[in-house]
């Protein structure tokens, strides 16, 4: 089956910390793949995404690399904020399920000053 | 560009009721999708509607209905509400479907079964 596997939270960072957050997948296909972010209150916003192999996502500093070889699709940012505080969610999508995304549990990131 | 609406933002209902969720998409978006979010489940999805024809579902008991109208705004409907049903349900809305575009989500319902 189709499914996204997310590193266990919650993550806790000292600001300007160096930020991973590994996500691995399965697929019966040729998945997209999404990082999206949840800040309290609000609904999911799209961070970043990758459509095929060895392309890379980038978006206000985060970056995620689609490895076909190793299943995964981990998020990085060198040098996190304190408004960088939310829950992170990778999600996959096969073009022939419509917009039928599969998510990770998703993990909660605290930055403190 | 107005986002993603969704009304009621909260709800409480009793067991056994039914309770029906909106959601305008994006203004040309066609393709809504509806997940129901729970600390313990994560995000599941429920179904996506694209040119007013459910596209896809997901794995639901049939309590779980839906439906787009015309104009590309959609309704979710639960009936014979469980306790298990307490949630939060976002909305979904793209351009394209496959993936192909942006999902915009919706702030989300957030519903208590009692």
């Amino acid at each position: 089956g189709n499914s996204v596997t997310q590193m266990e939270g919650p993550v806790t960072l000292s600001e300007e910390a160096f930020l991973t957050i590994n996500c691995t997948y399965t697929a019966t296909g040729y998945p997209s793949l999404f990082w999206y972010v949840q800040y309290p209150g609000e609904g999911l916003q799209l961070l970043l995404k990758a459509t095929k192999a060895d392309d890379k996502g980038s978006n206000k500093g985060f970056e995620a690399t689609y490895r076909k070889e190793t299943t995964s699709f981990h998020l990085e940012k060198g040098s996190v904020q304190v408004s960088d505080s939310a829950v992170y969610f990778c999600a996959l999508v096969l073009r022939d399920t419509g917009n039928q995304f599969y998510f990770g549990t998703g993990t909660s990131l605290t930055v403190i000053p | 560009k107005a986002g993603v609406t969704q009304t009621p933002r909260y709800l409480i209902k009793t067991r056994g009721q039914q309770v029906t969720l909106s959601c305008s998409p994006i203004s040309g978006h066609r393709s809504v999708s509806w997940y129901q979010q729970t600390p313990g489940q994560g995000l599941q999805f429920l179904f996506e509607y694209f040119s007013e024809t459910q596209r896809n579902k997901g794995n639901f008991p049939g309590r779980f209905s839906g439906r787009q109208f015309s104009n590309s705004r959609s309704e979710m409907n639960v009936s014979t509400l469980e306790l298990g049903d307490s949630a939060l349900y976002l909305c979904a809305s793209s351009a394209l479907s496959g993936g192909l575009g942006e999902q915009y989500f919706g702030p989300g319902t957030r519903l208590t079964v009692t």
